[in-house]
Formats: structure tokens, sequence, C-alpha cells
């Protein structure tokens, strides 16, 4: 059984385009995290969610917006869609260390 | 503000031989750290974490950590190093205090390591 799984994997879109990510988690646990790794592959926090209530918002435009319909998900959506938001975006939850999904890679042409 | 540093870009070892994948970090209050691997196009996963306790931490794969309080470093170490090791890796840090960053997770830049034949 998957633990944290997200969808779609891969994400090719135009710019200005609108899109969402899905993220879901079967662990039982409270807090879940969105990150964008970069070409380079640093890895950045962007929002933590814990029981459906935003707790981290770090700087992120406000074209990205989670939305967590209850514990166990955590959707990403980005409104229009800029080339520098290529990257790939990992979901991930925990209770105490953080268990990640297999990540979806966006690439914006 | 907590940070990771990870000096070493890439670190080569052959096959059979000890490996190490450097980390420092800082933090306000005691620290809790985690060292996570990454194959290619896949998530990370957790190996081992330090909370509290012994200084010496041992997780999956036959890796180990060593925590050093005076140094500020979380080194991870494993004996005899495998060619399906090679991955990337990368140590994480938090604050054991919520109000000292909450469930805030900073990662370092990754080391990738490469063993060889």
């Amino acid at each position: 059984d998957t633990a944290v799984s997200q969808t779609p994997k891969y994400l090719v879109t135009q710019m200005g385009n609108d899109k969402s990510i899905k993220c879901e988690q079967n662990l039982g646990h409270d807090t879940m995290y969105w990150y964008k790794q970069d070409s380079k592959k640093f890895l950045k926090i962007m929002f933590s969610y814990n029981n459906k209530e935003l707790i981290i918002n770090e700087t992120v435009p406000n074209r990205f917006s989670p939305k967590s319909p209850d514990k166990a998900h955590l959707n990403l959506h980005i409104n229009s869609l800029e080339l520098g938001d290529s990257a790939v975006y990992f979901c991930a939850s925990s209770r105490s260390e953080q268990y990640f999904g297999p990540g979806t890679r966006l690439t914006v042409t | 503000a907590q940070s990771v540093a990870q000096p070493e870009d890439q670190v080569n070892v052959a096959e059979g031989n000890p490996l190490t994948v450097k980390c420092t970090y800082s933090v306000s209050g005691n620290p809790y750290l985690f060292w996570y691997v990454q194959y290619p196009n896949r998530g990370l996963q957790f190996l081992l974490k330090y909370i509290t306790g012994d200084n010496l931490v041992k997780g999956s794969y036959g890796f180990e950590a060593e925590f050093n309080k005076s140094q500020t470093s979380f080194h991870l170490k494993k004996p005899s190093a495998l060619v399906s090791d090679s991955a990337l890796y990368f140590c994480a840090v938090r604050a054991s205090s919520l109000t000292g960053g909450g469930n805030k997770l900073t990662f370092g830049t990754g080391t990738q390591l490469k063993v060889e034949l």
C-alpha cells in the first residue's frame, strides 16, 4: 500500500495555465507538507498543514494555494503558471519523521 | 533561523570501504536531526533520526549517524559501502520546541554519494 501518493506524476503545461496536484496519505498523520525541489536538487518547504489548519506558509507567490479538504489530503493549486515554476513538487506527511510522496514533475513551456 | 550545511557536493568511495557524509547544523535549542536518501526520480526516503539519547543512531540499510553537540554535527556513516548506496543524501534539522520553528524541517543542499567497484 502506498503511504503518500501524488497525482499526476508528470505534468506538462503552458505558461498562464492553472493546474492542481493532489496528495493523499494513508498513514493517519495529522501534518502534511508541500516541498519544491529545483533543478539543482535544492529542497524547500512551501506549506504545512496540521489537521487541516495552515501552520507554515513560506515566502511563496500568491499564485500557489494549498487546500486541505481533510487531514488525509493536501492539494496544491497553481494559477497563472510561469516558466520558473518548473520543478519537482513533493508532498509529505509526518508524526515525527516525514514520509514523502514520489513527486510530481511539473514542466511549464 | 535554523540551517544545515553539507559541505561536500559529492563523495566518491570504493565498494567495501567505509563512507562518511558530513552534516553540520544550526538551530535554537535542542535539535531533532534526520537523514534522508533520494534515488533518481524518486521521493525522499527516511534513513534515521536523532531525537534524544545515545549519540550514535542506527538506521536503515546499515547506515548510522553520530550526533556531536559540541561540534554541532550529525555525520552519516556506513562501515562498508555498496554500489547500491549510490544516491543523493540529505541531512535535515528542526527545533525540538514547537515555538522554535514548529514542524518546519530545514534540509541541507544534498550530497551525491557515488560508490564504485
